[in-house]
């Protein structure tokens, strides 16, 4: 175990749906990040949060919504999502956002849309 | 922009082999080089790092790793495999892009 726990492990979606993935850690940590993990393809960093607030949202799009209520939750909130979204969601955290390489991930969220 | 090459989707090693894991980067100013490992259903696990020093870099489970900046390589290496090594390896560099992830090379290791 990183520390780091997700729920749910998988989820299935349809199109019309809203969901939220649940990220939690208790590191003491002050940066979470969302990463997305397709296959064979470069793991994708979505989002990046220190001390609560967010710092880096790589060109998202806005059926993703990330909420941060403490230094210790973390959300991704899914509205209208397309098949192409289908894959592994994974959250991390670390020191502060300088540490980003030091980052312990979760187990992620396998997401399928259909 | 900075990038990472993983060139092999897939490398098989015959347990008690040396194994190698190919990455090249490209990356603005002086490199900072990761591996990290992610077994089946796990989420993923720092390996090694290259900051500055010594080419050759020592982490996790006997694994280590070595910089050579004329190829701008670094790649990942064991002395010999073991079956509990198969997973997904990813390399990664940072720069002031940020974190750059490769896409990734299973390895396995048969018996």
């Amino acid at each position: 175990e990183t520390g780091v726990t997700q729920t749910p492990r998988h989820l299935v979606m349809g199109m019309t749906n809203k969901k939220s993935l649940k990220c939690e850690q208790h590191l003491g940590h002050n940066a979470m990040y969302w990463y997305k993990q397709s296959a064979k393809k470069p793991l994708e960093l979505m989002f990046v949060y220190s001390l609560e607030e967010r710092v880096e949202n790589n060109s998202v799009p806005s059926r993703f919504s990330p909420e941060c209520p403490n230094s210790s939750h973390l959300f991704l909130h899914l509205h209208t999502l397309q098949p192409e979204d289908s894959a592994l969601y994974l959250c991390a955290s670390s020191q502060n956002a300088d540490r980003l390489h030091e980052a312990f991930f979760g187990q992620g969220t396998r997401l399928t849309v259909v | 922009a900075q990038s990472v090459a993983q060139p092999e989707d897939q490398v098989n090693v015959a347990e008690g082999n040396p194994l190698t894991v190919k990455c090249t980067y490209s990356v603005s100013g002086n490199p900072y080089l990761f591996w990290y490992v992610q077994y089946p259903n796990r989420g993923l696990q720092f390996l090694l790092k290259y900051i500055t020093g010594d080419n050759l870099v020592k982490g996790s489970y006997g694994f280590e790793a070595e910089f050579n900046k004329s190829q701008t390589s670094f790649h990942l290496k064991k002395p010999s495999a073991l079956v509990s090594d198969s997973a997904l390896y990813f390399c990664a560099v940072r720069g002031a892009d940020g974190l750059t992830f490769g896409k990734g090379t299973h390895l396995i290791i048969q018996p």
